[in-house]
């Protein structure tokens, strides 16, 4: 079945630091693929997003390119801020069948100043 | 526009009793989810609807779990008798697409349960 994998966390890094979070898939036919933070208290929500293969999604200075051929999402950013301390999620959309999203672990990013 | 509302925020029961969680979805949003999330885990999917329908129950454990969305839009979820594993925040998200679609999801804050 499909399904997503992260790398391990926590993740702890400088401020000004550049970060790679890596995530890679397997799934049937060509999913969308997603990236969801949470930051300490609140909900989810998307950071960012990519439907096809070479699509790169970016937001707030955070980018991730659909690779296909390595099946792979990772999530980067080239100089990350106390404030983007937060758990970063990769997940895929089941297409076609229910859209349903498919999450990895998460990994939780700690920026320290 | 208002978000996706959750109700209660926390929740702390007994094994074997009951608890039942609400969700009001964002206004025109026709696909509701409910996600299990435990501890160090990323949400899985309990439960689907498109309007008032199920589209995917598959992962719902049925001999405990319910879930209905009465009228197309708010949507409750119900735990009768919960176990110690059932401590987990529950999501609640909603979407704009029909489902199959590749749209965002929208999800509320959530309702984290305790069960001692």
């Amino acid at each position: 079945g499909n399904s997503v994998t992260q790398m391990e966390g926590p993740v702890t890094l400088s401020e000004e630091a550049f970060l790679t979070i890596n995530c890679t898939y397997t799934a049937t036919g060509y999913p969308s693929l997603f990236w969801y933070v949470q930051y300490p208290g609140e909900g989810l929500q998307l950071l960012l997003k990519a439907t096809k293969a070479d699509d790169k999604g970016s937001n707030k200075g955070f980018e991730a390119t659909y690779r296909k051929e390595t099946t792979s999402f990772h999530l980067e950013k080239g100089s990350v801020q106390v404030s983007d301390s937060a758990v970063y999620f990769c997940a895929l959309s089941d297409l076609g069948n229910t859209g349903k999203l498919i999450f990895g672990q998460g990994t939780t990013l700690q920026v320290k100043p | 526009e208002a978000g996706v509302a959750q109700s209660p925020r926390y929740k702390i029961i007994e094994k074997r009793q009951s608890v039942a969680f609400w969700c009001n979805p964002i206004s025109g949003h026709a696909t509701l989810y409910w996600y299990q999330q435990i501890l160090g885990q990323g949400p899985k999917l309990l439960i689907q609807f498109q309007n008032n329908g199920v589209v995917d129950d598959s992962q719902l454990p049925k001999d405990r779990f319910s879930a209905e969305r009465l009228k197309g839009v708010d949507s409750t979820l119900k735990i009768q008798p919960a176990k110690l594993e059932d401590s987990a925040v529950y999501l609640c998200a909603s979407s704009p697409m029909a489902s199959g679609g590749a749209g965002e999801q929208f999800f509320g804050p959530g309702t984290r349960l305790t069960v001692l």
